[in-house]
């Protein structure tokens, strides 16, 4: 079964708001990459995660690593439309096992 | 730079039917994985390779087979399609120890009828 559990599932935003999706694991994760896929897309790497306490920025897109390295979260300042898709997790080493996904629609 | 290249991109088999999908990637990338999406059910791995002439099942491998025998092409086989290979169908390839992820091909949508 996936070793990685996201949620929400689904989450609308009206433009301007801000987004979060969080991604769980029951073990510690020696890494973990977030990837967001466009409808009708394919998947596009954004970042991977190394550290315990990690946090990267891209932009208006934050990405942390929880302490323990069991969990994670992408947060999107003031969302755009552009920002439609759905935003996997993957983890926890090769080959990496995705998360369900959190699908992200933007009312403008 | 082409990246990882899927065919065929859509097809429609019978119940029953073999065929096999390409992947061709000309990153030098050592890993190659397939994956299918379902709805709901994010991307499920059904075999991967770590490099040429080898393959390791899967989250999800019966039905399936691979083969390796290039370093840039990984090939998924279905012998005897059912309508629960009703998917869409991701190769992906990567350079192990390397922070880049994975790189995806375009997908290939297949129906089962």
């Amino acid at each position: 079964g996936q070793q990685v559990m996201q949620i929400p599932q689904y989450q609308h935003v009206q433009e301007g708001e801000d987004f979060t999706t969080y991604c769980n694991s029951s073990t510690t994760l020696s890494n973990i990459q977030w990837y967001k896929q466009r409808p009708g897309g394919h998947p596009v790497f954004l970042i991977q995660l190394v550290k315990s306490g990690e946090v990267k920025k891209q932009k208006r897109l934050t990405f942390q690593f929880g302490e323990a390295k069991k969990n994670s979260s992408l947060h999107i300042t003031a969302t755009q439309t552009t920002d439609v898709g759905t935003y996997f997790c993957a983890g926890p080493r090769d080959p990496m096992r995705f998360g369900a996904g959190t699908r992200l629609t933007v009312k403008p | 730079n082409a990246g990882v290249t899927q065919t065929p991109k859509f097809r429609v088999l019978k119940t029953g039917q073999s065929m096999t999908l390409l992947c061709a990637q000309d990153m030098n990338h050592e890993y190659m994985y397939w994956y299918r999406q379902d709805p709901g059910m994010g991307l499920r791995l059904i075999h991967y390779s770590v490099g040429e002439g080898t393959t390791a099942k899967g989250e999800v491998p019966d039905g399936y087979n691979v083969s390796r025998l290039k370093k840039q092409n990984f090939l998924l086989g279905l012998e005897s399609a059912a309508p629960s290979q009703t998917s869409v169908y991701f190769c992906a390839s990567s350079y192990p120890g390397r922070s880049y992820g994975y790189t995806f091909g375009s997908g290939t949508r297949l129906t089962v009828v």
